[in-house]
């Protein structure tokens, strides 16, 4: 089955520095890969996602990229802000099938 | 529209008994996926329902089951709690087309003593 991998589990950023957070995933048949942000003692909500079809997608600050060949895909923070701090977590679904899986997530902390 | 609302909030039971988690999803979603949250795991897949049949199943052992009622609601039971089990259990609701987006609900934190 889908299994996803991430790092780094925790990434510690000065205000203002680029982030950058990287998932692998195993089935070369999954074709939607979401990024959600969890803040501490919320629900997890969608950030940005991309689809097989598309190499990049941008979103003001945040942007994701996709490399199927290598099978990863990165999410992108530019200009962090203390409010970015969260634990974020990137998924994989394969086509067909509503099995969302998960990646360990990663702490990002943004300091002042 | 309402989000997707989940009872209990939070629950603390004993090693042993049981628990049924209530999962309402937001109107018009037919599918219902369920997860298991714990520090340092992740967000990990329990099982997926779509128009009262389960469609997806993660590595979860037998204790852990779930239904979906006709109305898109569904509750998850697990038996015979283990210390272990203490978690957040999210559920997240989805159209069911394979669209993708999940839509979480606020959890149910269950403490097993």
């Amino acid at each position: 089955g889908e299994n996803v991998e991430q790092h780094p589990s925790t990434l510690s950023v000065q205000e203002g520095d680029s982030a950058v957070i990287k998932c692998t995933y195993s089935d070369s048949a999954s074709n939607y890969f979401p990024w959600y942000k969890q803040e501490l003692g919320k629900r997890p909500q969608l950030i940005i996602d991309i689809r097989s079809n598309v190499g990049e997608k941008k979103d003001q600050r945040i942007a994701v990229t996709l490399n199927k060949t290598a099978k990863h895909f990165s999410l992108h923070i530019t200009e962090t802000q203390p409010e970015d701090s969260a634990v974020y977590f990137c998924g994989g679904l394969k086509s067909g099938s509503e099995k969302l899986v998960f990646g360990k997530g990663t702490k990002l902390t943004v300091n002042p | 529209k309402a989000g997707v609302t989940q009872t209990p909030r939070y629950l603390i039971k004993t090693r042993g008994q049981q628990v049924t988690l209530s999962c309402s999803p937001i109107s018009g979603h037919r599918s219902v996926s369920w997860y298991q949250q714990t520090p340092g795991q992740g967000l990990q897949f329990l099982f997926e329902y779509f128009s009262e049949t389960q469609r997806n199943k993660g590595n979860f052992p037998g204790r852990f089951s779930g239904r979906q009622f006709s109305n898109s609601r569904s509750e998850m039971n697990v038996s015979t709690l283990e210390l272990g089990d203490s978690a957040l259990y999210l559920c997240a609701s989805g159209s069911g087309s394979n669209t993708g987006e999940l839509f979480f609900g606020e959890g149910s934190r269950l403490t097993v003593l």
